[in-house]
Protein backbone atom coordinates (compact mmCIF):
# COMPACT_ATOMS: atom_id res chain seq x y z
CA UNK A 1 0.00 0.00 0.00
CA UNK A 2 1.34 3.75 -0.44
CA UNK A 3 -0.18 6.81 1.49
CA UNK A 4 -3.50 6.36 3.47
CA UNK A 5 -6.08 3.57 3.43
CA UNK A 6 -9.45 3.53 4.60
CA UNK A 7 -12.02 0.84 5.40
CA UNK A 8 -15.05 0.36 4.26
CA UNK A 9 -15.62 2.56 1.43
CA UNK A 10 -19.02 2.58 2.66
CA UNK A 11 -21.35 1.13 4.83
CA UNK A 12 -25.29 1.60 5.52
CA UNK A 13 -25.50 1.09 9.55
CA UNK A 14 -28.45 0.87 12.30
CA UNK A 15 -28.88 3.17 14.87
CA UNK A 16 -27.50 1.93 18.44
CA UNK A 17 -24.65 -0.49 16.13
CA UNK A 18 -20.97 -0.48 17.21
CA UNK A 19 -18.97 0.57 13.87
CA UNK A 20 -15.04 0.50 13.68
CA UNK A 21 -13.95 2.63 10.34
CA UNK A 22 -10.15 1.65 9.96
CA UNK A 23 -7.39 3.46 9.21
CA UNK A 24 -3.35 2.73 8.14
CA UNK A 25 -0.60 4.75 6.84
CA UNK A 26 2.51 3.57 5.39
CA UNK A 27 4.61 6.76 5.55
CA UNK A 28 5.94 6.75 8.89
CA UNK A 29 4.04 10.20 10.10
CA UNK A 30 3.81 10.55 13.30
CA UNK A 31 0.26 12.43 13.54
CA UNK A 32 -2.82 11.34 12.31
CA UNK A 33 -6.64 12.68 12.56
CA UNK A 34 -10.39 11.67 12.13
CA UNK A 35 -12.63 14.25 10.28
CA UNK A 36 -15.59 14.45 9.73
CA UNK A 37 -16.79 16.56 6.38
CA UNK A 38 -20.61 17.50 5.86
CA UNK A 39 -22.30 19.39 3.44
CA UNK A 40 -21.85 22.97 4.49
CA UNK A 41 -19.75 22.87 6.79
CA UNK A 42 -15.98 22.36 6.31
CA UNK A 43 -13.99 19.80 7.85
CA UNK A 44 -14.35 19.15 11.73
CA UNK A 45 -11.94 17.43 13.58
CA UNK A 46 -13.20 14.34 15.70
CA UNK A 47 -9.76 12.39 17.10
CA UNK A 48 -6.38 13.45 16.45
CA UNK A 49 -2.97 11.57 17.58
CA UNK A 50 0.57 12.97 17.80
CA UNK A 51 2.36 10.12 18.01
CA UNK A 52 1.89 6.86 18.92
CA UNK A 53 0.35 5.82 22.19
CA UNK A 54 -1.53 9.19 22.31
CA UNK A 55 -4.53 10.45 21.93
CA UNK A 56 -6.76 13.81 21.99
CA UNK A 57 -9.79 14.86 21.39
CA UNK A 58 -10.94 17.46 18.76
CA UNK A 59 -13.89 19.56 18.42
CA UNK A 60 -16.66 17.01 17.93
CA UNK A 61 -15.25 14.21 19.69
CA UNK A 62 -19.02 13.18 21.83
CA UNK A 63 -20.06 9.44 20.38
CA UNK A 64 -16.61 8.27 18.68
CA UNK A 65 -13.06 6.98 20.34
CA UNK A 66 -9.69 6.34 18.98
CA UNK A 67 -6.96 4.42 19.91
CA UNK A 68 -3.15 4.22 18.29
CA UNK A 69 -1.16 1.56 19.25
CA UNK A 70 1.10 1.61 16.85
CA UNK A 71 2.08 4.00 14.41
CA UNK A 72 0.51 3.02 11.27
CA UNK A 73 -2.89 2.14 12.37
CA UNK A 74 -5.80 4.50 14.01
CA UNK A 75 -9.01 3.13 14.02
CA UNK A 76 -12.31 5.08 15.09
CA UNK A 77 -14.84 3.30 16.88
CA UNK A 78 -18.29 4.53 16.91
CA UNK A 79 -19.97 2.90 19.95
CA UNK A 80 -23.69 3.25 19.56
CA UNK A 81 -24.33 5.02 15.99
CA UNK A 82 -26.78 7.39 15.94
CA UNK A 83 -28.25 9.02 12.44
CA UNK A 84 -26.59 12.20 13.71
CA UNK A 85 -23.12 10.62 12.78
CA UNK A 86 -24.05 10.13 9.35
CA UNK A 87 -21.25 12.14 7.15
CA UNK A 88 -18.10 11.03 5.06
CA UNK A 89 -15.11 10.20 7.33
CA UNK A 90 -11.87 11.57 6.44
CA UNK A 91 -8.71 9.67 8.18
CA UNK A 92 -5.01 11.59 7.57
CA UNK A 93 -1.26 11.92 8.54
CA UNK A 94 1.17 14.39 8.58
CA UNK A 95 5.02 14.34 9.58
CA UNK A 96 5.07 16.82 12.34
CA UNK A 97 2.85 19.09 13.73
CA UNK A 98 4.30 22.46 12.64
CA UNK A 99 6.31 23.65 9.80
CA UNK A 100 5.55 22.83 6.18
CA UNK A 101 4.08 19.98 7.08
CA UNK A 102 0.38 18.72 5.44
CA UNK A 103 -1.57 16.69 6.24
CA UNK A 104 -2.32 13.81 3.43
CA UNK A 105 -5.88 12.40 3.26
CA UNK A 106 -7.42 8.95 2.85
CA UNK A 107 -9.98 7.96 0.24
CA UNK A 108 -12.66 8.82 3.05
CA UNK A 109 -15.49 6.16 4.18
CA UNK A 110 -18.82 7.38 3.75
CA UNK A 111 -21.10 6.62 6.39
CA UNK A 112 -24.79 6.31 6.62
CA UNK A 113 -26.63 5.58 9.94
CA UNK A 114 -30.52 4.48 9.98
CA UNK B 1 -14.77 31.78 18.76
CA UNK B 2 -12.49 29.71 15.73
CA UNK B 3 -14.24 31.41 11.96
CA UNK B 4 -12.95 30.83 8.48
CA UNK B 5 -14.93 32.50 5.67
CA UNK B 6 -14.82 31.69 1.78
CA UNK B 7 -17.12 32.12 -0.53
CA UNK B 8 -19.67 29.24 -1.22
CA UNK B 9 -19.54 29.09 -5.20
CA UNK B 10 -17.55 30.95 -7.68
CA UNK B 11 -18.11 30.92 -11.63
CA UNK B 12 -15.15 31.25 -14.21
CA UNK B 13 -14.24 30.41 -17.60
CA UNK B 14 -11.80 28.09 -19.14
CA UNK B 15 -8.77 30.65 -20.07
CA UNK B 16 -9.49 32.85 -17.76
CA UNK B 17 -7.97 34.31 -14.13
CA UNK B 18 -9.79 33.22 -10.68
CA UNK B 19 -9.40 34.73 -7.21
CA UNK B 20 -10.68 32.56 -3.96
CA UNK B 21 -10.52 34.94 -0.84
CA UNK B 22 -10.79 33.65 2.42
CA UNK B 23 -10.54 35.20 6.05
CA UNK B 24 -10.21 34.11 9.29
CA UNK B 25 -10.32 34.84 13.05
CA UNK B 26 -8.60 32.14 15.26
CA UNK B 27 -6.96 31.94 18.44
CA UNK B 28 -3.22 31.98 17.19
CA UNK B 29 -1.31 31.35 14.19
CA UNK B 30 0.94 28.83 12.59
CA UNK B 31 0.52 28.69 8.66
CA UNK B 32 -2.48 28.49 6.21
CA UNK B 33 -3.21 26.01 3.81
CA UNK B 34 -4.50 25.67 0.77
CA UNK B 35 -6.37 22.30 -0.40
CA UNK B 36 -8.81 20.76 -3.01
CA UNK B 37 -11.01 18.58 -3.27
CA UNK B 38 -12.67 16.85 -6.08
CA UNK B 39 -16.27 16.08 -5.86
CA UNK B 40 -16.42 12.64 -4.06
CA UNK B 41 -12.83 12.61 -3.54
CA UNK B 42 -9.90 13.38 -0.86
CA UNK B 43 -8.38 16.93 -0.53
CA UNK B 44 -5.06 17.46 -1.96
CA UNK B 45 -2.36 19.48 -0.79
CA UNK B 46 -2.16 23.07 -3.21
CA UNK B 47 -0.35 25.73 -0.76
CA UNK B 48 1.05 26.81 2.48
CA UNK B 49 1.67 30.20 3.96
CA UNK B 50 3.28 30.99 6.78
CA UNK B 51 4.75 34.54 6.37
CA UNK B 52 2.95 37.46 4.59
CA UNK B 53 3.44 37.70 0.93
CA UNK B 54 2.62 35.32 -2.20
CA UNK B 55 3.51 31.81 -2.90
CA UNK B 56 4.18 30.74 -6.54
CA UNK B 57 3.08 27.11 -7.79
CA UNK B 58 2.76 27.08 -11.73
CA UNK B 59 -0.99 28.01 -12.45
CA UNK B 60 -1.33 28.46 -8.77
CA UNK B 61 -0.24 31.49 -5.97
CA UNK B 62 -1.76 31.71 -2.89
CA UNK B 63 -1.55 35.14 -1.05
CA UNK B 64 -0.90 36.06 3.09
CA UNK B 65 -1.73 39.03 5.25
CA UNK B 66 -1.33 38.20 8.90
CA UNK B 67 -2.47 41.43 9.86
CA UNK B 68 -5.41 41.89 7.88
CA UNK B 69 -5.92 37.65 8.55
CA UNK B 70 -6.63 37.47 4.89
CA UNK B 71 -5.08 35.61 2.20
CA UNK B 72 -6.74 34.52 -1.51
CA UNK B 73 -5.80 31.51 -3.89
CA UNK B 74 -4.93 32.90 -7.47
CA UNK B 75 -5.61 30.33 -10.47
CA UNK B 76 -4.59 31.34 -13.91
CA UNK B 77 -5.45 29.77 -17.24
CA UNK B 78 -8.00 28.15 -15.91
CA UNK B 79 -9.11 24.23 -17.00
CA UNK B 80 -11.96 22.23 -16.90
CA UNK B 81 -9.68 20.18 -14.29
CA UNK B 82 -9.76 22.67 -11.82
CA UNK B 83 -13.60 22.30 -11.34
CA UNK B 84 -13.39 21.92 -7.45
CA UNK B 85 -13.68 22.86 -4.27
CA UNK B 86 -10.84 24.70 -2.81
CA UNK B 87 -10.82 24.78 1.22
CA UNK B 88 -8.81 27.03 3.35
CA UNK B 89 -7.47 25.92 6.38
CA UNK B 90 -5.98 27.81 9.07
CA UNK B 91 -3.09 26.01 11.86
CA UNK B 92 -3.81 27.53 15.55
CA UNK B 93 -1.76 27.97 18.69
CA UNK B 94 -2.62 24.20 19.36
CA UNK B 95 -1.66 23.12 15.53
CA UNK B 96 -4.57 21.66 14.89
CA UNK B 97 -6.12 22.66 11.46
CA UNK B 98 -9.13 25.09 11.66
CA UNK B 99 -11.27 24.30 8.16
CA UNK B 100 -13.26 26.80 5.82
CA UNK B 101 -16.47 25.40 4.37
CA UNK B 102 -14.68 25.41 0.90
CA UNK B 103 -15.90 27.68 -2.10
CA UNK B 104 -16.61 25.33 -5.16
CA UNK B 105 -15.45 26.48 -8.35
CA UNK B 106 -17.45 26.00 -11.60
CA UNK B 107 -15.55 26.13 -14.62
CA UNK B 108 -17.18 26.96 -18.17
CA UNK B 109 -16.35 26.26 -21.69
Amino acid sequence: IAGITQAPTSQILAAGRRMTLRCTQDMRHNAMYWYRQDLGLGLRLIHYSNTAGTTGKGEVPDGYSVSRANTDDFPLTLASAVPSQTSVYFCASSDALAGYNEQFFGPGTRLTVL
Amino acid sequence: GQNIDQPTEMTATEGAIVQINCTYQTSGFNGLFWYQQHAGEAPTFLSYNVLDGLEEKGRFSSFLSRSKGYSYLLLKELQMKDSASYLCAVRDSNYQLIWGAGTKLIIKP
